[in-house]
């Protein structure tokens, strides 16, 4: 059974803390990892897809580092502002499926003004 | 910007009713995806559609699921014969060339069987 687990499961921090969170996924048989925005009431958007070890992404004041040797995947958030407020997911997929994103339970972060 | 949307945003059924949710996703992608998110659980894959055809499902998809793209615009996801358990929030995907690139999700349809 796949298992992705990610940390915490909530957070509350201030504007302007800088904060991350870890997704943690099987290592071997990995295809692509995955990193979703959700906010209450919206769609999932997408943030990241990552293939390599050793991938960093970033947009704006969010990036992610991806290890898939040891299966984590860091997401960092530099000046968290209340926008940033929601709950942020990621997706593993393996290379023997191709199609099926296997999410985490997600980190529900609130920032405070 | 394009977005994928579903309708409608809430459905209430009786047990043993069918129910047909429907998704218009992105028009130029070729992959359609169907989730789900019980309440409190994590979000689950349900099926994936290329080429007018499943191309995977889970072990949920059962019997009781089909998946039709009708008019090559819409996307519909199907329950024949809704138990509570299929009591969810449902979510729609589409992507351009499948999961390696980032998926768009509708805004989803809360489904409450009674």
């Amino acid at each position: 059974i796949l298992n992705v687990e990610q940390s915490p499961q909530s957070l509350h921090v201030q504007e302007g803390d800088s904060t991350n969170f870890t997704c943690s996924f099987p290592s071997s048989n990995f295809y692509a990892l995955h990193w979703y925005r959700w906010e209450t009431a919206k769609s999932p958007e997408a943030l990241f897809v990552m293939t390599l070890n050793g991938d960093e992404k970033k947009k704006g004041r969010i990036s992610a580092t991806l290890n898939t040797k040891e299966g984590y995947s860091y997401l960092y958030i530099k000046g968290s502002q209340p926008e940033d407020s929601a709950t942020y997911l990621c997706a593993y997929i393996m290379n023997t499926g191709f199609q099926k994103l296997v999410f985490g339970t997600g980190t529900r972060l609130l920032v405070s003004p | 910007e394009p977005e994928v949307t579903q309708t409608p945003s809430h459905q209430v059924t009786q047990m043993g009713q069918e129910v047909i949710l429907r998704c218009v996703p992105i028009s130029n992608h070729l992959y359609f995806y169907w989730y789900r998110q019980i309440l409190g659980q994590k979000v689950e894959f349900l099926v994936s559609f290329y080429n007018n055809e499943i191309s995977e499902k889970s072990e949920i998809f059962d019997d009781q699921f089909s998946v039709e793209r009708p008019d090559g615009s819409n996307f519909t996801l199907k329950i024949r014969s809704t138990k509570l358990e299929d009591s969810a929030m449902y979510f729609c995907a589409s992507s351009p060339r499948g999961a390696g690139e980032k998926l768009f999700f509708g805004s989803g349809t809360q489904l409450s069987v009674l």
